[in-house]
């Protein structure tokens, strides 16, 4: 598709588990972002990719949080030992060019930490 | 945590009525852009300003990038049953490509 994709749609994990979040940008995009968004709020900044580095990591909450991104396209966030605080919606989101703002982002996958 | 502060925080209209929503800060913001997110769906830019002064319209949509650079407002015009759902602000600070989000607008459109 045109767009940009996320799977999975919906993940329900327990607690302690290994989380992967899968991320197939708009073809063409170089920049990347991972958002965040809890139920009532606006999307909370993770990280962002210019290419295949991660340009700025900053809003990763801890150590347990992991984003990859190894030949510029496709991103994987990875969450280890999950906690009930990660449920939330995970967001893709990329972009042609700078500046920013004009992003364009996937549908999400929600995660359920039980 | 946000510094953005958005209202009102939901409105109930009447079809057919105008609405207006806005942002403030107490930071000047070079960019302000604002979203729409329905349910089950990622947001969708409707408008982005990048000059102080700067009046946008899209369609019924038309936003300004305040004089001081710390608001924004968005109005819509003779409000449809296809507008509602959930209006973000967002904006960046400085040369930082980070975007801060507002807590958003629900827009309900009463029948």
């Amino acid at each position: 598709g045109a767009g940009v994709s996320q799977t999975p749609s919906n993940k329900v994990t327990e607690k302690g588990k290994y989380v992967e979040l899968r991320c197939d940008p708009i073809s063409g995009h170089t920049a990347l972002y991972w958002y965040r968004q809890s139920l009532g709020q606006g999307p909370e900044f993770l990280i962002y990719f210019q290419g295949t580095g991660a340009a700025d990591d900053s809003g990763l909450p801890n150590d347990r949080f992991f984003a990859v991104r190894p030949e510029g396209s496709v991103s994987t966030l990875k969450i280890q030992r999950t906690e009930r605080g990660d449920s939330a919606v995970y967001l893709c989101a990329s972009s042609l060019r700078d500046p920013p703002g004009e992003l364009f982002f996937g549908e999400g996958s929600r995660l359920t930490v039980l | 945590g946000q510094q953005l502060n958005q209202s009102p925080q939901s409105m109930f209209i009447q079809e057919g009525e105008d609405v207006s929503m806005n942002c403030t800060s107490s930071s000047i913001f070079n960019t302000w852009l604002w979203y729409k997110q329905e349910p089950g769906e990622g947001p969708v830019l409707l408008i982005a300003l990048y000059k102080a002064g700067e009046l946008t319209s899209n369609g019924r949509l038309t936003a300004q990038f305040g004089i001081t650079r710390k608001d924004s407002f968005l109005n819509i015009s003779a409000s449809i049953p296809s507008d509602v759902g959930i209006y973000f602000c967002a904006g960046t600070m400085d040369s930082n490509y980070q975007l801060i989000w507002g807590a958003g607008t629900k827009l309900i459109i009463k029948p």
